[in-house]
């Protein structure tokens, strides 16, 4: 079985709209962190957001929230007023495993969603 | 602060040349280093990892090798590359986030086209 799912390929939204993406994981470790990362069309993966197993708030981080749902299994990315530099590929990403120490820290990507604004 | 490097940016090859592929980091010592895969409009694989001089773990078996020949230097090599091998490659630190939390930081990448 996956161990993230993406579900959808691709995503459109207005510009200055809100708009969520999905991201299911699964894990029958009680540690575990979920990231977010953007990657333009120019290939660099950049590192969004961050939610731990054990955070009890949502994570926050300027226009992006992420809606954990634990009981659910789901870490879904909020981005708020979208703008046009928003287009890229998003990927869901899952850590298994205590949050720092040692350790090969590896990651887990989804296949990634494709959120086009539109103006 | 820390950064990432990685070289060649874009890389032509014919099938069966070998291959070498550069990342180094700057500002940190002894970071955990990866090297990814991603084919066209797909998620990362991960190839290697490394969490010190001379040890490297191997995810996927395959025509690729990874070595560590100092503590921040990460090699990807092949002796003969195949078409399969095209792909954007990735090499990435485990850093520490202003939150305080670890997370795995990219390089530019590497674009290779195996012809």
């Amino acid at each position: 079985a996956q161990k993230i799912t993406q579900t959808q390929p691709g995503m459109f939204v207005q510009e200055k709209e809100a708009v969520t993406l999905d991201c299911t994981y699964d894990t029958s470790d009680p540690s575990y962190g979920l990231f977010w990362y953007k990657q333009p069309s120019s290939g660099e993966m950049i590192f969004l957001i961050y939610q731990g197993s054990y955070d009890q708030q949502n994570a926050t981080e300027g226009r992006y929230s992420l809606n954990f749902q634990k009981a659910r299994k789901s870490a879904n990315l909020v981005i708020s007023a979208s703008q046009l530099g928003d287009s890229a590929m998003y990927f869901c990403a899952m850590r298994e495993g205590p949050r720092s120490g040692a350790g090969s820290y590896q990651l887990t990507f989804g296949k990634g969603t494709k959120l086009s604004v539109i103006p | 602060s820390q950064t990432i490097h990685q070289w060649p940016a874009t890389l032509v090859q014919p099938v069966g040349s070998p291959l070498s592929l550069e990342c180094t980091v700057e500002g940190t010592s002894n970071p955990n280093l990866y090297w990814y895969r991603q084919a066209a409009g797909r998620g990362l694989q991960l190839l290697f990892y490394s969490v010190g001089i001379g040890q490297i773990s191997s995810e996927v078996p395959q025509n690729l090798s990874a070595s560590r020949p100092q503590d921040r230097q990460f090699i990807l090599s092949s002796k003969k590359l195949l078409l399969s091998d095209s792909g954007f490659y990735l090499c990435a630190w485990r850093g520490r986030t202003p939150l305080l939390t670890d997370t795995q930081y990219f390089g530019p990448g590497t674009r290779l086209t195996v012809l």
